[in-house]
């Protein structure tokens, strides 16, 4: 098993581009999330899916998009990349319920200039 | 106020010292609280989990609550180079969501 994957792992926008991370698992899970991580901010939740075909915001949404078209499948999408989205995104999936394990990818750093 | 509040450190500590590391909250209703490892550069990975108050030891790892203070501690005995990274704690309200502290970056010299 992969795990949680991403991809992809480093980019580098411009303001105002667009892009898609896209986050997968073959754990069978049916939450996923994905944080943002800030030096002094620890992780931060932008979006999260309870299942197929379901999506949430969480503490940071503004900015970000999110479909979760496929169970295995979680996208986050910038429409219009801001300097202050410049980070590292980390995307996690759960069994079910908060009290299991979230088990997180490798992340991606993203630059926004 | 940042509903989980962890000092970010640095901490540098010898081979072999007992490392502590502990966090404080502000909601009264966290019933899980976790403890996550990440390594510079990779994804975090659980590594303690407790349920309401009391202590929790996994090997050279023991992890405790106390829902009275709205504080949680880990600490590592006999601490190795390898446990050098920054440990996360976690809290849950068991609604899929978990509200993290900032990390503690850890240091063990050789």
């Amino acid at each position: 098993n992969a795990g949680v994957t991403q991809t992809p792992k480093f980019r580098v926008l411009k303001t105002g581009q667009s892009m898609t991370l896209l986050c997968a698992q073959d754990m069978n899970h049916e939450y996923m999330y994905w944080y943002r991580q800030d030096p002094g901010m620890g992780l931060r939740l932008i979006h999260y899916s309870v299942g197929e075909g379901t999506t949430a915001k969480g503490e940071v949404p503004d900015g970000y998009n999110v479909s979760r078209l496929k169970k295995q499948n979680f996208l986050l999408g910038l429409e219009s990349a801001a300097p202050s989205q410049t980070s590292v995104y980390f995307c996690a999936s759960t069994l079910g319920g908060s009290s299991d394990t979230q088990y997180f990818g490798p992340g991606t750093r993203l630059t926004v200039l | 106020q940042k509903e989980v509040e962890q000092d970010p450190g640095p901490l540098s500590v010898p081979e072999g010292a007992i490392v502590s590391l502990n966090c404080t909250y502000s909601n009264s209703a966290f019933q899980y609280f976790m403890w996550y490892r990440q390594y510079s550069r990779k994804g975090p990975e659980l590594l303690m989990y407790t349920y309401s108050s009391g202590n929790k030891e996994d090997g050279r790892f023991t992890a405790q609550v106390d829902k009275s203070s709205k504080y949680i501690s880990l600490f590592i005995r006999d601490s190795q180079p390898s446990d050098s990274a920054t440990y996360l704690c976690a809290m849950s309200l068991n609604d899929y969501k978990l509200s993290f502290g900032a990390g503690t970056t850890v240091t063990v010299r050789a």
